[in-house]
């Protein structure tokens, strides 16, 4: 069965630090991978999305994230980050031939000042 | 273009009421997905549309839910009887597929729901 996991439930950091998110996935075959950002209140915010190609897919904001097919992992990054990307995010697997998403639980960020 | 849009946005109902819940897609967007958030939870799928074509209703909780896309564009979810573990925010999305390429899924702000 197709699954998501987001092993770190909170993180914090620092304004102007560096930002590493986990992500990794069970499924039988490359599937698609997102990640969605999720303010309090809003709805899913789609970041970025990886298909096929380039492993390293740049997305809105200035997150980036890779996906490392040996690891079965589709990390997100952001090399300084705001105040304001403080949220909830989410990672998530679509596996298209089903027409499913399958979001793991969540990872909340806090930026100290 | 407009985004995914939802209404209502906030629905309180008494246990035992019949609610419904309105999501506007993209427009032309063919696929349309509807989700269930639980308080501090990722959202867990509930329902597929291919246009009109309800093809994957794998996770309704239960017979009292039951959702339509009669026209291929707006969507309602229904809720039969509500109980408080309906108590959720229910989230819309809609995506597109062209040349192989998929565009979304987009999410709307979604519609939450409490049951008292």
């Amino acid at each position: 069965a197709q699954s998501v996991t987001q092993p770190d439930i909170h993180i914090t950091v620092s304004e102007g630090a560096s930002l590493e998110l986990r992500c990794n996935y069970s499924y039988g075959a490359t599937p698609y991978l997102f990640w969605y950002v999720q303010s309090p209140g809003q709805g899913l915010q789609l970041l970025l999305k990886y298909f096929s190609g380039d492993t390293l897919v740049q997305g809105i904001k200035g997150f980036e994230a890779e996906f490392k097919r040996s690891q079965s992992s589709f990390n997100l990054r952001k090399p300084s980050v705001h105040w304001s990307d403080a949220a909830e995010y989410f990672c998530a697997v679509g596996v298209f031939t089903g027409n499913q998403f399958y979001f793991g639980t969540g990872t909340s960020l806090t930026v100290i000042p | 273009g407009a985004g995914v849009s939802q209404s209502p946005r906030y629905k309180v109902a008494k246990r035992g009421q019949d609610v419904a819940l309105r999501c506007d897609p993209i427009s032309g967007h063919v696929s349309l997905f509807w989700y269930q958030q639980a308080l501090g939870q990722g959202p867990e799928f509930l329902t597929y549309f291919q246009n009109e074509a309800q093809l994957d209703k794998s996770g309704l909780p239960s017979d009292r839910f039951f959702a339509e896309r009669p026209e291929g564009s707006v969507s309602t979810l229904k809720i039969q009887r509500t109980q408080q573990e309906d108590s959720a925010v229910y989230l819309c999305a809609s995506s597109l597929t062209i040349a192989g390429v998929v565009r979304g899924p987009f999410f709307g702000p979604g519609t939450r729901l409490t049951v008292l």
